[in-house]
């Protein structure tokens, strides 16, 4: 079946430093794949999509960019800071399903530090 | 617009307990879904609802039971909680297959 593998975490990261997370999928089709973000003692937030392969999404600072030739979706930011400290995870949806269901990878944690 | 409203926030049970959790969204969406994150964990896909009166299983359904009467509400029911149910509890809705998912703030369930 459909499935999204992320980098372990946590990250710990020194504010400004560069930031990538890494996310590869498993996928039957041509499945959509997400960023969401979760703040402590919040709910999932969408932090960008894509759609197709070579679509490079972005919000924030933060981008990825869908490439189907190595299934992945790493996520990137060029200058992290205090604020983004979260739990992000690399999720798809559609693929060999059409219900819109969402695959989740595990999480990783990211802490930056002043 | 409130979005996805989750009720209650948190809450204990006790083993053998029932319990409803509440979801409701505001957004006129017609696919809901619920989810469960236990720590460390990605979250994993209990039920979910393509519309009104139609409901099927997601991945992890087992002691648990949902209906979808009206497209706004979408209530997850614990017939006998057990302790391998303690755990955060999120509801999402959407429009559609592909589109992205509009989460509530979670309930955090413990059974003791």
């Amino acid at each position: 079946g459909d499935s999204v593998t992320q980098m372990e975490g946590p990250v710990t990261l020194s504010e400004e430093a560069f930031l990538t997370i890494n996310c590869t999928y498993t996928a039957t089709g041509y499945p959509s794949l997400f960023w969401y973000v979760q703040y402590p003692g919040e709910g999932l937030q969408l932090l960008l999509k894509a759609t197709k392969a070579d679509d490079k999404g972005s919000n924030k600072g933060f981008e990825a960019t869908y490439r189907k030739e190595t299934t992945s979706f790493h996520l990137e930011k060029g200058s992290v800071q205090v604020s983004d400290s979260a739990v992000y995870f690399c999720a798809l949806s559609g693929g060999s399903s059409n219900t819109g269901k969402l695959i989740f990878g595990q999480g990783t944690t990211l802490q930056v530090k002043p | 617009n409130a979005g996805v409203t989750q009720t209650p926030k948190f809450r204990i049970l006790k083993i053998g307990q029932s319990m409803t959790l509440q979801c409701t969204q505001d957004m006129n969406h017609n696919y809901m879904y619920w989810y469960r994150q236990d720590p460390g964990m990605g979250l994993k896909l209990i039920y979910y609802s393509v519309g009104a009166g139609i409901t099927d299983k997601g991945e992890v359904p087992n002691g648990y039971n949902v209906s979808r009467s009206t497209t706004e509400d979408f209530p997850l029911r614990l017939e006998l909680a057990a302790p391998s149910q303690t755990s955060v509890y999120f509801c999402a809705s959407s429009t559609g297959n592909d589109q992205p998912q509009h989460f509530g703030d979670g309930t955090r369930l413990s059974i003791l």
